[in-house]
């Protein structure tokens, strides 16, 4: 699987919006870019995924680079709740996909009231 | 609530032991996936099952095995537990047509 780079942390206020970076420079024509997170206690959830445009869902956005070397996932306005370990994932779709996650270290987002 | 249950929650075993680790998928899902995490490794893919077969393995040690029944639960056995054991044991579960994972709770072990 192509490798994701992440910052470690990240920290914003609270009702403000956060832009999580991924760098993905070695993805291939057939991955998909897949954001999960995972709250404090709890199994990783999923967020969002996209291809090549920009999807948006009731959760998030994700911005993706022309070339796909590099995505986003924003959060228009951080709470509390939005405080988790936030994965980018590159998966291939292939035929069926149904293939594995490969998770990273992501990155930490704290949030702050 | 994602649908996936699992059980136990928690469990805490001696060196040595063998354990079960119990995962109900989503109503319909027909793939199970298990992944480990530790403090050290993080989320690491063990195995998954489609359908009852199985599908792609990952980092999962010999001692550790899984199977996936023709109602679609499926069970973890872990082996001859070492104090490395000691993680959170994720299950997910995804559709027919793939897509996201679902996970459930997670089962705590605790190997002492």
């Amino acid at each position: 699987d192509a490798k994701t780079t992440q910052p470690n942390s990240m920290e914003s206020n609270e009702e403000e919006p956060v832009h999580l970076p991924c760098n993905h420079s070695t993805i291939s024509g057939t991955d998909y870019i897949h954001w999960y997170r995972q709250l404090p206690s709890q199994g990783p959830e999923y967020v969002i995924h996209g291809l090549t445009s920009n999807v948006n869902n009731r959760m998030a956005s994700l911005a993706i680079a022309e070339d796909r070397k590099s995505s986003t996932l924003i959060l228009h306005r951080a709470t509390l709740r939005d405080a988790a370990v936030y994965y980018c994932i590159l998966r291939y779709r292939g035929f069926s996909g149904n293939t594995p996650l490969v998770f990273g270290k992501g990155t930490r987002l704290s949030v702050i009231a | 609530d994602s649908g996936v249950t699992q059980t136990p929650k928690h469990l805490i075993t001696a060196t040595g032991q063998r354990v079960t680790l119990r995962c109900s998928p989503r109503s319909g899902d027909l793939s199970v996936y298990w992944y480990q995490q530790s403090l050290d490794q993080g989320l690491q893919f063990l195995i998954q099952y489609y359908n009852g077969e199985e599908r792609a393995k990952g980092n999962i040690l010999e001692r550790f095995s899984a199977q996936q029944f023709p109602d679609l639960h499926s069970e973890l056995n872990l082996s001859s537990l070492e104090l490395g054991d000691s993680a959170l044991y994720f299950c997910a579960s995804s559709g027919v047509a793939g897509g996201e994972q679902y996970f459930g709770p997670g089962t705590r072990l605790t190997v002492t």
